[in-house]
């Protein structure tokens, strides 16, 4: 069973409009979250990350973390045809074991 | 930007065949990974290692060796390759804080085993 789970599984949405990506983490002992972009044929790209509670915003992209629930979301506002890829979340533990879960990512596809 | 390469980037081999896959990362990270990504299954963690001579099962080891020979060079070794092994890898580097790092991942190889 998937440690990170995300949904949904693909999206569509228009050009201009905003995307929400949601993620959580069965594993009660994470405590950092990641977002990946992966472009088609490309390697992932780190796009954000949360440790705290609340929300986090750059530029177009806003991270909200609630840990208590271990549930995090990636929105994306003004969505562009560049920001169609794969997005995987994933989760570091605690402990300083370098190592990250990732989910099975949400594909976006962004509509002209 | 961290730059970690990675080659071959493409490989195909016969079930039972030898393949050692190479990666290389130029920025001084500790950490390196050897990822492969499947459909249906993600990024799965094979191998990782905190430094030179240092080696960590991951979460997917089974047919898999890797070694870390120098900060710099991470190699992931398939002795006996099988078709199940068919897949895209990806190596990956991140700095000494560990947990709270970014992974810079490389332009992955992708590895037919017919």
């Amino acid at each position: 069973q998937q440690k990170v789970q995300q949904s949904p599984e693909s999206l569509i949405v228009p050009e201009g409009g905003m995307a929400s990506l949601n993620c959580t983490s069965s594993d009660r002992n994470v405590d950092y979250f990641w977002w990946y972009r992966q472009h088609s044929g490309k390697s992932p790209k780190m796009l954000m990350s949360i440790f705290s509670n609340g929300e986090k915003e750059e530029g177009r992209f806003t991270v909200h973390l609630n840990k208590a629930s271990l549930h995090t979301s990636l929105h994306i506002r003004d969505s562009q045809p560049s920001d169609s890829a794969l997005y995987l979340c994933a989760a570091s533990r605690a402990g300083n074991t370098g190592k990250l879960i990732f989910g099975l990512g949400t594909t976006l596809q962004v509509q002209p | 930007e961290a730059a970690v390469t990675q080659s071959p980037r493409n490989k195909v081999t016969v079930t039972g065949g030898n393949v050692t896959l190479s990666c290389r990362q130029t920025n001084s990270h500790n950490y390196m990974y050897w990822y492969r990504q499947d459909t249906g299954h993600g990024l799965r963690l094979i191998h990782y290692s905190y430094g030179a001579g240092n080696l960590q099962i991951g979460d997917v080891p089974d047919g898999y060796k890797a070694t870390r020979t120098t900060q710099e060079d991470f190699f992931l070794l398939l002795e006996l390759a099988s078709p199940s092994q068919t897949s895209l890898y990806f190596c990956a580097s991140s700095a000494r804080t560990g947990n709270y790092a970014e992974q810079f991942f490389g332009p992955g190889t992708r590895l037919t085993v017919l």
